[in-house]
């Protein structure tokens, strides 16, 4: 069974610019997670999907983040503009509702 | 909201040795997971455990939900062993939330 795909892996860009991150969930998987970790942090929720429906989007930072699930399948996150405190690994997770999650190998993000 | 806290944050051990992680909730759960982080960032499930024991090899972990708490047991260290331990903690369908994580240094 295929896990939770991620990209890119690394990603360096300048504050003020824009990016976008990809997720393509586990297949059958109705619960989508985003999670942002900070170097020495745990992971801290972002935005949680039932199919394509936001359950919890209470810590997304809305001026600048947004993310979108189409078709209550795979997701992309976009910041825009990034700031230096954006710097973080982004996770994306997949869970039958809300039994055993699994993560993808998540995005690092260095903005410059 | 849910509150967790893992003990100790670091811990720095012989290869061979055994070792025992921690982690405490605020309320009831009904959902607990174990993860390893590896040096590559990523997440790897060691147990979904709600409740009860498991076993996995070199690995158990227990769950007393009514006492609040998961122990994650780790023996016959090895230096593949080393990283970062997170138990993460869900009420119904609420989001998965982290503690800050155990770092275990196993040296040879």
């Amino acid at each position: 069974e295929a896990g939770v795909a991620q990209s890119p892996r690394y990603k360096i860009i300048e504050k003020r610019q824009s990016v976008a991150f990809w997720c393509n969930p586990i297949s059958g998987h109705a619960t989508l997670y985003w999670y942002q970790q900070i170097l020495g942090q745990g992971p801290k929720l972002l935005i949680q999907f039932q199919n394509n429906g936001v359950v919890d989007d209470s810590q997304l930072p809305k001026d600048r983040f947004s993310a979108e699930r189409l078709k209550g399948v795979d997701s992309t996150l976009k910041i825009q503009p990034a700031k230096l405190e954006d710097s973080a690994v982004y996770l994306c997770a997949s869970s039958l509702t809300s039994t055993e999650a699994f993560f993808g190998q998540g995005t690092r993000l260095t903005v410059v | 909201g849910i509150q967790v806290e893992q003990s100790p944050p670091d811990l720095i051990l012989q290869e061979g040795a055994n070792s025992t992680l921690r982690c405490n909730f605020s309320d009831s759960v009904n959902n607990l997971q174990w993860f390893h982080q590896n040096p590559w960032g990523q997440l790897i499930n060691l147990f979904y455990i709600p409740s009860g024991t498991k076993q996995n090899g070199r690995l158990s972990a227990t769950t007393v939900a009514t006492e609040r708490y998961s122990l994650l047991y780790i023996s016959s260290s090895q230096t593949t062993d080393s990283g970062v331990y997170f138990c993460a903690v869900r009420q119904g369908a609420q989001k998965l939330v982290f503690g800050q994580g155990t770092r275990l240094t196993i040296n040879p």
